[in-house]
């Protein structure tokens, strides 16, 4: 079974747009880790976010946001006004205190900004 | 700070060659891993190592062996390279454990003809 889930394969918006991508996780452990990444056209890694499993409070952080709802299982990632640049793939992934060092990425969403 | 690094950046192997994709970091981290990513699978874990002198397998280990030396190195052999192994790796390490951040390198595209 998928531990993390993304459910939005491809989505396309038109530049200036708000858009959410969606992180559905799976877990049994108290304690875990949750992550954003992205990776622009160019092929790296780019770290976004990092959130435990204590802390359900919301982030902003300039044009973005993350939404943690640990009743929902979710953590999902809102772009405002958003921007060419932001093009890319966006990647979701779990760390799990208990069960060994295992890091679960998700399939990714492919994000596109129409100019 | 180079932060991680990885060579080469692309590489062409036939069946059954081997060949070791490097992977270094100077931020003096303690856990290393190695990824690699396909199409529509997300990046999948291969071997992980939380320190020098051990190591563990991750999700996908079968085909790939790794060992670690020293603390900044952490090599990906491939013994007798298939084209199922035609990927993306990329190279990642993160300062004490799992749970932190992990920075990740560049990447390195094989393609196994």
């Amino acid at each position: 079974a998928q531990k993390v889930t993304q459910a939005q394969t491809e989505i396309s918006v038109v530049e200036k747009e708000d858009v959410t991508l969606d992180c559905v996780y799976e877990t049994r452990d108290t304690t875990y880790y949750l992550f954003w990444y992205k990776q622009p056209p160019s092929g790296e890694l780019v770290f976004l976010i990092r959130r435990n499993s204590f802390d359900e409070q919301n982030e902003i952080s300039g044009r973005y946001s993350w939404n943690f709802q640990k009743s929902t299982s979710s953590f999902n990632f809102t772009i405002t006004a958003s921007q060419v640049v932001d093009s890319a793939v966006y990647f979701c992934a779990l760390s799990e205190l208990n069960t060994g060092n295992q890091f679960y990425f998700g399939t990714g969403t492919s994000l596109t900004v129409i100019p | 700070n180079a932060g991680v690094t990885q060579t080469p950046k692309f590489q062409v192997l036939k069946t059954g060659q081997s060949m070791t994709l490097q992977c270094a970091q100077d931020m003096n981290h303690e856990y290393m891993s190695w990824y690699r990513q396909d199409p529509g699978m997300g990046l999948r874990l291969i071997h992980y190592s939380v320190g020098a002198g051990i190591t563990d397998q991750g999700e996908v280990p079968n085909g790939y062996n790794v060992s670690r030396s020293t603390t900044e190195d952490f090599p990906l052999r491939l013994l007798s390279a298939a084209p199922s192994q035609t990927s993306v790796y990329f190279c990642a390490s993160s300062g004490g454990h799992l749970q932190e951040t992990q920075y990740f390198g560049p990447g390195t595209r094989l393609l196994v003809l």
